[in-house]
């Protein structure tokens, strides 16, 4: 199975500040069919991005994903108060599908 | 617009076989698209256990294979997931999801359902 891993595990931010995060793939993800999904505390994962780079209906263009192969990213240009959150990555090009560890972004 | 819902009991005992339901509203599951279960523990993340798809092909994780099967219920417009054999580390939040592409996809959430596994 492919093996995510998203780095870094926390990032300190100010509202404002642009979030850079990365998921690495220990093989090259098929179709490029990577997910970025946001979590806050309580609720369900929402897809955020899928296909590396294709934002989901009703998100701001202020998130974006990018890449391919084995190495992907998803910023977010200026951090507003509600996306202080937990970050996974999931590759669903072969099955298992499987999902990165997390990065918390955290208000500095 | 589509919705899932989770339901079953949130307690387990050990051995036994963990039973949950995910209720579809707003899409009939037998038009299309693959329905799936994923797991969430502090121990394990996320995890993504299986899906079938809405002609009923299944497609498990490799390490729930022996333990796991999934099925439709199309005159109820649901699917449903057994996990058989269940321990403490069964215990979870568990997610049904709707997926697009593939069958590892997982597009659309349901709110999850907490089970914990304990005598």
């Amino acid at each position: 199975e492919i093996v995510l891993t998203q780095s870094p595990g926390t990032l300190s931010l100010s509202p404002g500040e642009r979030a850079t995060l990365s998921c690495r793939a220990s093989q090259s993800v098929g179709g490029n069919y990577l997910a970025w999904f946001q979590q806050k505390p309580g609720q369900a994962p929402r897809l955020l991005i899928y296909a590396a780079s294709s934002r989901d209906g009703g998100i701001p263009d202020r998130f974006s994903g990018s890449g391919s192969g084995t190495d992907f990213t998803l910023t977010i240009s200026r951090l507003e108060s509600e996306d202080f959150a937990v970050y996974y990555c999931q590759q669903y090009g072969s099955t298992p599908g499987t999902f990165g560890q997390g990065t918390r972004v955290e208000i500095k | 617009q589509t919705q899932l819902q989770e339901s079953g009991p949130g307690l387990v005992k050990p051995s036994e076989t963990l039973s949950l339901t995910c209720g579809v509203s707003g899409y009939f599951i037998n038009s299309g698209h693959f329905w799936g279960w994923i797991r969430q523990s502090p121990a394990k993340g996320l995890e993504w256990m299986g899906s079938i798809s809405h002609s009923g092909n299944t497609y498990y994780n490799p390490s729930l294979k022996s333990r796991v099967t999934m099925s439709l219920d199309t005159s109820r417009n649901q699917f449903s997931l057994n996990l058989s054999s269940v321990t403490v580390a069964d215990t979870a939040v568990y997610y049904c999801a709707r997926g697009i592409s593939t069958p590892s996809a997982a597009g659309l959430w349901g709110r999850g359902t907490l089970v914990t596994v304990s005598s």
